[in-house]
C-alpha cells in the first residue's frame, strides 16, 4: 500500500500569503488528486491528474509534482480558501489519501 | 442536478449490522460506478471500494474484505453498503461518491457502535 505523507499537517497563512502543501508518496506515483474539505461537509474534487483544476475551483491554486513528491499552491490566500485538503493516489491500488493538511487564516 | 442522497445517521451495538444507501439522482446511474469511503477523526479517509452500477462487480480494498458489501439495486438507482461485525473501530462517517474520480460526494452517513 503507498502511504501518502502531508505536510504540514497544519498551518495558518494571511490573506495574500503564498500557501504551499505537499504530498510526498512511499512510492512512485503516475498522477496526484487534491479534495478541499470545509467543517461538517462532504470533500469536493478540487484538483485532479496533478495539474487540472476541479470545475469552478480558483485559478490562484495550482497543482504540479511527479514521482514521489507532489504539492498544491496557492498564489495568494483567500479567507474562503481556509479549509483541510487531502491528497489521494489512484496509481496503485489499494487508492489511499493523505493524513490531510488544515490550512487556516491568519 | 447530479444528487447522490445517503440515509441517516445509525446506533448500532457491537457485533451487529447496518445497512446504508445512497441514492443517485440526476444522471444515469449505470454509467457510473459508485465508490465508498471511510472518514474518521483518527484515521482520516479510507477508500473502502467501489461497485459497477451496471454489471454489480465490485472492487475492495483488502482491508475492508469480509467488513463491507457492496450492492446496488438499479431499478432504484441505490447503492447499499454493509458493514458486519460492527466493532468501536467502525465508527466513522461513510460516503458514497461517484465514480472512481469521486466528482460528487453524498453528505455522508455516520455510524455510532457503542453497547
Amino acid at each position: 500500500e503507498i502511504v501518502l505523507t502531508q505536510s504540514p499537517t497544519t498551518m495558518a497563512a494571511s490573506p495574500g500569503e503564498k500557501v504551499t502543501i505537499t504530498c510526498r508518496a512511499s512510492s512512485s506515483v503516475s498522477y496526484m488528486h487534491w479534495f478541499q474539505q470545509k467543517s461538517g461537509t462532504s470533500p469536493k474534487p478540487w484538483i485532479y491528474d496533478t495539474s487540472k483544476l476541479a470545475s469552478g475551483v480558483p485559478d490562484r491554486f495550482s497543482g504540479s509534482g511527479s514521482g514521489t513528491s507532489y504539492s498544491l499552491t496557492i498564489s495568494s490566500m483567500e479567507a474562503e480558501d481556509a479549509a483541510t485538503y487531502y491528497c489521494l493516489q489512484r496509481s496503485s491500488y489499494p487508492w489511499t489519501f493523505g493524513g490531510g493538511t488544515k490550512l487556516e487564516l491568519k | 442536478q447530479v444528487q447522490l442522497q445517503q440515509s441517516g445517521a445509525e446506533l448500532a451495538k457491537p457485533g451487529s449490522s447496518v445497512k446504508i444507501s445512497c441514492k443517485a439522482s440526476g444522471y444515469t446511474f449505470t454509467s457510473y460506478y459508485i465508490s465508498w469511503i471511510k472518514q474518521t477523526t483518527g484515521q482520516g479517509l479510507e477508500y473502502i471500494g467501489y461497485i459497477n452500477t451496471g454489471s454489480g462487480g465490485t472492487n475492495y480494498n483488502e482491508k475492508f474484505k469480509g467488513k463491507a458489501t457492496l450492492t446496488v439495486d438499479k431499478s432504484s438507482s441505490t447503492a447499499f453498503m454493509q458493514l458486519s461485525s460492527l466493532t468501536p473501530d467502525d465508527s466513522a462517517v461513510y460516503y458514497c461518491a461517484r465514480g472512481r474520480y469521486f466528482d460528487f460526494w453524498g453528505p455522508g452517513t455516520m455510524v455510532t457502535v457503542s453497547s
